[in-house]
C-alpha cells in the first residue's frame, strides 16, 4: 500500500538557520502530494501542495518539490524563525474514485530557538 | 472566510457518558472526515462522508458512530467514552476527495 517516511524529529535550529526536512513515499500512480503543520494545541494548517511531477508548492517562505524520480517531496525555508516551531506532516493522496484517503507521515517536531 | 468550524473546542465527559462533537463548514465540500489524533502520533481516520455516503474504516470500534444531517454539519458520537478515547479529534473537509481542510480540533479529556 501507500506509504509516506518522514526524516525523524525532534529537529531544533536556530533562528534564520536553512531548513530541510525529508520526506519520500511509496504509492502506485500519481499521487498528490502535501505538507501540513500543526501549531500547539491547533489542527492541521495546510501548508503546500504539489499535484504532478517537477510542480513546486509554496507558502509562507517554506517550499517543496514534487521529485517523481526520486519520490520525494523534502520541504525547504531559507531562514526559519520562532514562529515556524510545530510540527509538521508530510502526506500523499491517491486518487480512488471517490475513496480517497490522505496516507501521513509520522510528523516532524521542529524548535527554533532564538 | 470559508471555513471548518469545531465546537466545542475543549470537551470533558466522565468514563461511560456519551458525548457528540460537532463539526460544520462554510466551504460547501461534499465530503467530511473524522479523525482521531494521540500525543505525538499522525491523525488516524475513523470515518467519512461522501456527500451521503458513509465510509467506515475497518479498524473503527463500533463505540465511535457519525451523524451528517446536511451539506454543512457533520456530528461525532462517542456511544461510551473510555479513558482510551481521550484524544484530539479533528473534522476535515474536501471537495471531491482532493485537497482536504482541516478544522482546529475537539479535544476530549475522559474523566
Amino acid at each position: 500500500g501507500d506509504s509516506v517516511t518522514q526524516m525523524e524529529g525532534p529537529v531544533t535550529l536556530s533562528e534564520e538557520a536553512f531548513l530541510t526536512i525529508n520526506c519520500t513515499y511509496t504509492a502506485t500512480g500519481y499521487p498528490s502530494l502535501f505538507w501540513y503543520v500543526q501549531y500547539p494545541g491547533e489542527g492541521l494548517q495546510l501548508l503546500l501542495k504539489a499535484t504532478k511531477a517537477d510542480d513546486k508548492g509554496s507558502n509562507k517562505g517554506f517550499e517543496a518539490t514534487y521529485r517523481k524520480e526520486t519520490t520525494s517531496f523534502h520541504l525547504e525555508k531559507g531562514s526559519v524563525q520562532v514562529s515556524d516551531s510545530a510540527v509538521y506532516f508530510c502526506a500523499l493522496i491517491q486518487s480512488n474514485f471517490g475513496n480517497e484517503k490522505l496516507t501521513f507521515g509520522t510528523g516532524t517536531r521542529l524548535t527554533i530557538i532564538p | 472566510d470559508a471555513m471548518v468550524i469545531q465546537n466545542p473546542r475543549y470537551q470533558v465527559t466522565q468514563f461511560g457518558k456519551p458525548v457528540t462533537l460537532s463539526c460544520s463548514q462554510t466551504l460547501n465540500h461534499n465530503v467530511m472526515y473524522w479523525y482521531q489524533q494521540k500525543s505525538s502520533q499522525a491523525p488516524k481516520l475513523l470515518f467519512h462522508y461522501y456527500d451521503k455516503d458513509f465510509n467506515n474504516e475497518a479498524d473503527t470500534p463500533d463505540n465511535f458512530q457519525s451523524r451528517r444531517p446536511n451539506t454543512s454539519f457533520c456530528f461525532l458520537d462517542i456511544r461510551s467514552p473510555g479513558l482510551g478515547d481521550a484524544a484530539m479529534y479533528l473534522c476535515a473537509t474536501s471537495r471531491d476527495g482532493e485537497t482536504q481542510y482541516f478544522g482546529p480540533g475537539t479535544r476530549l479529556l475522559v474523566l
